[in-house]
């Protein structure tokens, strides 16, 4: 199916690994891209590709696939992570997908 | 840098058309881009609703596809977007985006429009 499933929220110590998760038929034919979304503000890309991070991003961001499922990993969270993050990925048919979004709350 | 900015009415009439350009600066709109726009609506995900080459190619949402139409004005470095019989559904946070191997890699700071009478 043409739909990208990620989980509504997930939370993480300051300091420690979280790792966002995306489903998806399209996700074993092309990769992932992810975005950061803060309150009122527009979304930022932080993850594309196989494993690449625009300029700008740390280097905590991280991205991996396999199968259907790609994630997003954040290794040393920081309390300016916390944010919206989506998954975006490409059909068949070149539609864009969105995933439903993942709320993270660093404690 | 490439730099994004909306622009059109923040407020719409139930059945009635939503307008929005997007200009672009920093960067020529002929340029190896796809000239995208993307939706929110209050406290909801994103949605994609279509998108543009210079050369006048689109591709666009089917769930969307038989109301939006997205044209270019090379002459004035900026796209748009026309949304027709729009319902309360259709209010959103609109924004154009540029597309390229990256991804959605510059973003405008989005424009609320509110469809209602």
């Amino acid at each position: 199916s043409s739909e990208l499933t990620q989980d509504p929220a997930v939370s993480v110590a300051l300091g420690q690994t979280v790792r966002i998760t995306c489903q998806g038929d399209s996700l074993r034919s092309y990769y992932a891209s992810w975005y950061q979304q803060k309150p009122g503000q527009a979304p930022v890309l932080v993850i594309y590709g196989k494993n690449n991070r625009p300029s700008g991003i740390p280097d905590r961001f991280s991205g991996s696939s396999s199968g259907n499922t790609a994630s997003l990993t954040i290794t040393g969270a920081q309390a300016e992570d916390e944010a919206d993050y989506y998954c975006n990925s490409r059909d068949s048919s070149g539609n864009h997908l969105f995933g439903g979004g993942t709320k993270l709350t660093v404690l | 840098q490439v730099q994004l900015q909306e622009s059109g009415p923040g407020l719409v009439k139930p059945s009635g058309t939503l307008s929005l350009t997007c200009a672009v600066s920093g960067g020529s709109i002929s340029s190896s881009n796809w000239w995208s726009w993307i939706r929110q609506p209050p406290g909801k995900g994103l949605e994609w609703i279509g998108e543009i080459y210079h050369s006048g190619s689109t591709n666009y949402n089917p769930s969307l596809k038989s109301r939006v139409t997205i044209s270019v004005d090379k002459s004035k470095n900026q796209f748009s977007l026309k949304l027709s019989s729009v319902t309360a559904a259709d209010t959103a946070v609109y924004y154009c985006a540029r597309r390229n191997s990256s991804g959605f890699s510059d973003w405008g700071q989005g424009t609320l429009v509110t469809v209602s009478s």
